[in-house]
């Protein structure tokens, strides 16, 4: 089943954090986080595999409760180049490997 | 640089024609690899799994016999689209797991049928 993101899309200032939810209905073993640009493939940004996990990436920042069975992306300071669509990919505990993405939420970050 | 490797980038052939798109895990073996689909602005959508030397596994409403997947090596899957529509022009996307949990995907491959 499809892990549900939001906000759908989201459009900020330069400067401005953002925050973008994934949940999911069944149980989690890890969750994948990805930034893709138009006509591009997806890039990884981070993965998190213990529920309370939390990692960073420069100003990228990701968090993982696994008893919720949600995930959110922290996005602060956002620069221009964090436009894109970001997507949460979401394994389930025996699948490893594979991933069942969300809809996708679009950020876009004007100057 | 890129471990999972795909090919070809883009490709455009005639309605009614079969187009192959290959993968390979470029830096290590891959046993299982996945194959993913993207509409326009849509998300990615897994199609299949692919397991060397025995069927894959198709996710639901994904037709086996449209899509035939290929992974005669623990290297290498392969993806054929057979008898293509203009309806099939998509993103086609692979993926395998690598050391660390790490998903690895490849370039991605753009089909358009004309």
């Amino acid at each position: 089943q499809q892990p549900v993101q939001s906000p759908q899309a989201v459009i900020l200032r330069e400067g401005e954090d953002a925050v973008i939810n994934c949940s999911s209905s069944k149980a989690l073993y890890s969750v994948h986080w990805y930034r893709q640009k138009h006509g591009e493939a997806p890039v990884f940004l981070m993965i998190l595999l213990k529920g309370g996990e939390q990692k960073g990436h420069e100003k990228i920042s990701a968090s993982f409760n696994e008893k919720k069975q949600q995930s959110s992306l922290y996005l602060t300071a956002s620069q221009l180049s964090y436009s894109g669509t970001y997507f949460c990919g979401t394994e389930r505990p025996g699948n490893t490997g594979k991933l069942i993405f969300g809809q996708g939420t679009t950020l876009q970050v004007k100057p | 640089g890129a471990v999972v490797s795909q090919h070809p980038s883009r490709v455009i052939c005639k309605s009614g024609t079969s187009v192959k798109i290959e993968c390979r895990s470029l830096d290590f073996q891959a046993t299982t690899m996945f194959w993913y689909r993207q509409f326009p602005k849509k998300s990615l959508m897994l199609m299949a799994t692919s397991n060397e030397g025995s069927k894959a596994t198709y996710e639901q409403g994904v037709e086996k016999d449209k899509f035939l997947i290929n992974h005669a090596s623990l290297t290498l899957s392969t993806l054929t689209v057979t008898s293509a529509h203009p309806e099939d022009s998509s993103f086609y996307i692979c993926s395998c797991e690598g050391s660390g949990n790490t998903i690895y995907f490849g370039e991605g491959s753009w089909l358009t049928v004309v």
